[in-house]
């Protein structure tokens, strides 16, 4: 079974400033990784994926996050943030060979302040 | 971009009355739908996966005669919550895998806020 850790509920930070929500799972096998977004009733979409390939991934609106196989981390960074990334954000585990069928976070609550 | 949609976008109904919430991917075919609850302030739960033409895999503790999910085609799946409750006030979200991807991505649609009075 696969399982997946955000370690913070809320993340408040100053408009500008750089932000990482952080993300850890646990899985025996290769995994696909994602974070999502979601803006207060609405629903989710996609910020970016890691399926294979490089560790670094860049995403929408300038977030990026890296994979560490070691560590078994996803973390999501923005080097500066606005007031509009202020929302809910889920990183998501898919375990690979399985049925595709994604485990969620908690999720993590980025409040950006003026 | 693949774009998932939902039908109604909010709903408020009477206890007792049963509610249909539609998902529909719009410009994709969509072989597996799944159907999301999430409560405020929490995570998504996956209530079951629906697949085209079978009957839908239910998860632990969801009520496959309350909440009836039907997968009629490759673009459409539909959620009936049958007679609601107030504990059935919930934001569903619905979403869809491509039929021709990976198979590792869902888009997901904008959600339905149920409210039962």
């Amino acid at each position: 079974a696969q399982s997946v850790t955000q370690l913070d509920s809320q993340v408040p930070v100053f408009e500008e400033a750089p932000v990482e929500l952080r993300c850890n799972y646990s899985s025996s096998v290769s995994v696909y990784l994602f974070w999502y977004v979601q803006y207060p009733n609405q629903g989710l979409q996609l910020l970016l994926k890691y399926l294979s390939g490089s560790t670094l991934v860049k995403g929408i609106n300038g977030f990026e996050a890296e994979f560490n196989k070691s560590q078994t981390s996803f973390h999501l960074r923005k080097p500066s943030v606005h007031i509009s990334d202020t929302a809910e954000y889920f990183c998501a585990v898919i375990r690979g060979g399985g049925s595709y069928i994604p485990t969620f976070g908690r999720g993590t609550s980025l409040i950006v302040h003026p | 971009g693949a774009v998932v949609s939902q039908h109604p976008s909010r709903v408020i109904c009477k206890s007792g009355t049963s509610v249909k919430i539609e998902c529909r991917s719009l410009d994709f075919q969509a072989t597996t739908m799944f159907w999301y609850r999430q409560f405020p302030k929490k995570s998504l739960m996956l209530m079951a996966t629906s697949n085209e033409g079978s009957k839908a895999t239910y998860e632990q503790g969801v009520e496959k005669d309350k909440f009836l999910i039907n997968h009629a085609s490759l673009t459409l799946s539909t959620l009936t919550v049958t007679s609601a409750h107030p504990e059935d006030s919930s934001f569903y979200i619905c979403s869809a895998r491509e039929k021709s991807g990976s198979g590792n991505e869902q888009y997901f649609g904008p959600g339905t806020r149920l409210t039962v009075t």
